[in-house]
């Protein structure tokens, strides 16, 4: 079993939409969770960073952690075509290395 | 935060011959990182580099392969050696903050193909 699990995608919605991305985990000994965001021809940029349980509001993006259910979201509200990007969640015990997810493919149709 | 310089941004070789990336970061980091890439995967680290320490290496990655300097705490090369089509990737330098180094920042990568 993978530490972490993205669905590939590709997802596909219109300009507007609440766009939802998740992955889940495998070990509750994980603590911390990041949401990162690659452009193509770009590396990836840290976009969320959440310690334990709860939620991160940050503008249009929130990112969810449910450590009970070892699931981990990122929402983006009213979604725009600059959006359009690969999203990759990684988490961290601390002090290691990160796991990465495979990344979500996301493109916004104006 | 940090500012991160990766060159080439991409190159074609030829099956054999090595690549050198160089990584620049625009302050001092203790750590920096070298990632891989590739199509459908998810980013696989190559191996941590300290300064004025040898590298460590992840499982599957070996120094006579993938060699790695670490001169100054601002600078930093992979070289990519005796290269075959299987090493066609993207290879991203990072260097880390936040209270356990999780918070990666990454240049903007080398796209390498192997003919």
């Amino acid at each position: 079993q993978k530490e972490v699990e993205q669905d590939p995608g590709p997802l596909s919605v219109p300009e507007g939409a609440i766009v939802s991305l998740n992955c889940t985990y495998s070990n509750s000994a994980f603590q911390y969770f990041m949401w990162y965001r690659q452009y193509s021809r770009k590396g990836p940029e840290l976009l969320m960073y959440t310690y334990s349980s709860g939620n991160k509001e940050d503008g249009r993006f929130t990112a969810q952690v449910d450590k009970s259910s070892k699931y981990i979201s990122l929402f983006i509200r009213d979604s725009q075509p600059s959006d359009s990007a690969t999203y990759l969640c990684a988490i961290s015990r601390g002090n290691e290395k990160l796991t990465f997810g495979t990344g979500t493919r996301l493109t916004i149709i104006p | 935060s940090a500012v991160i310089s990766q060159k080439p941004s991409r190159d074609i070789c030829q099956r054999g011959t090595s690549l050198t990336i160089q990584c620049q970061v625009d302050s001092q980091v203790t750590m920096m990182f070298w990632y891989r890439q590739q199509p459908g995967q998810s980013l696989t680290l190559i191996a941590t580099a300290n300064q004025g320490s040898e590298a460590t290496y992840e499982s599957g990655f070996v120094i006579d392969k993938f060699p790695i300097s670490r001169p100054n705490l601002t600078f930093s090369t992979l070289t990519v050696s005796n290269m075959s089509p299987e090493d066609s990737s993207i290879y991203l330098c990072s260097v880390g903050f936040g209270t356990g180094g999780e918070k990666l920042f990454f240049g903007s990568g080398t796209q390498l193909s192997v003919l």
